[in-house]
């Protein structure tokens, strides 16, 4: 079946610091991949997406960057500031079957 | 536009009942997906609903099932309660269901004693 790793599960960074977190699949029909923020008792929600017909998107301090051939995405925060303090949960589709990432728990510290 | 509403937010149960969650998704969506999520397993697939048809699910007991209504409003029902199903459970809308961005509800949270 499908696979969704995401890498890592926690990350600590200084703030002003840059993050990155790493999404691998294995579904080949994957063609959205999708970025999602979780706050502490709150509800997922979209920060960025990218389509597999481009390499990159960037929108503001958060850029995502797709590798079609190696079947991975990132996600890339700069100039990190607390309140990118979350959990972040990767979601490629390709099918009506939604698989994500077990999310990592980005922590900036002041 | 309202967002996509979960009810009820919170629910106890006891090991061996049946439970019935809602959604109601953002106003013309057509696509309801439902999730469960834990803390060690974060955000796991259940299925996906579109014009009251289940187009997919993922890997859960027959215990656990769904149904969408006709304006687009969705049902999951779990019967036969056991401890392992505490979890919050999510439900997300979209126009279509394919490829696009999610908007989730804030989820019920189960405990079953």
């Amino acid at each position: 079946g499908e696979n969704v790793e995401q890498h890592p599960s926690t990350l600590s960074v200084q703030e002003g610091d840059s993050a990155v977190i790493k999404c691998t699949y294995s579904d080949s029909a994957s063609n959205y991949f999708p970025w999602y923020k979780q706050e502490l008792g709150k509800r997922p929600q979209l920060i960025i997406d990218i389509r597999s017909n481009v390499g990159e998107k960037k929108d503001q301090r958060i850029a995502v960057t797709l590798n079609k051939t190696a079947k991975h995405f990132s996600l890339h925060i700069t100039e990190t500031q607390p309140e990118d303090s979350a959990v972040y949960f990767c979601g490629p589709s390709g099918t009506y079957k939604y698989i994500f990432g077990t999310g990592t728990r980005l922590k900036v510290l002041a | 536009k309202a967002g996509v509403t979960q009810t009820p937010r919170y629910l106890i149960k006891t090991r061996g009942q049946q439970v019935t969650l809602s959604c109601s998704p953002i106003s013309g969506h057509r696509s309801v997906s439902w999730y469960q999520q834990t803390p060690g397993q974060g955000l796991q697939f259940l299925f996906e609903y579109f014009s009251e048809t289940q187009r997919n699910k993922g890997n859960f007991p027959g215990r656990f099932s769904g149904r969408q209504f006709s304006n687009s409003r969705s049902e999951m029902n779990v019967s036969t309660l056991e401890l392992g199903d505490s979890a919050l459970y999510l439900c997300a809308s979209s126009s279509s269901g394919w490829g696009e961005k999610l908007f989730f509800g804030s989820g019920t949270q189960l405990s079953v004693l």
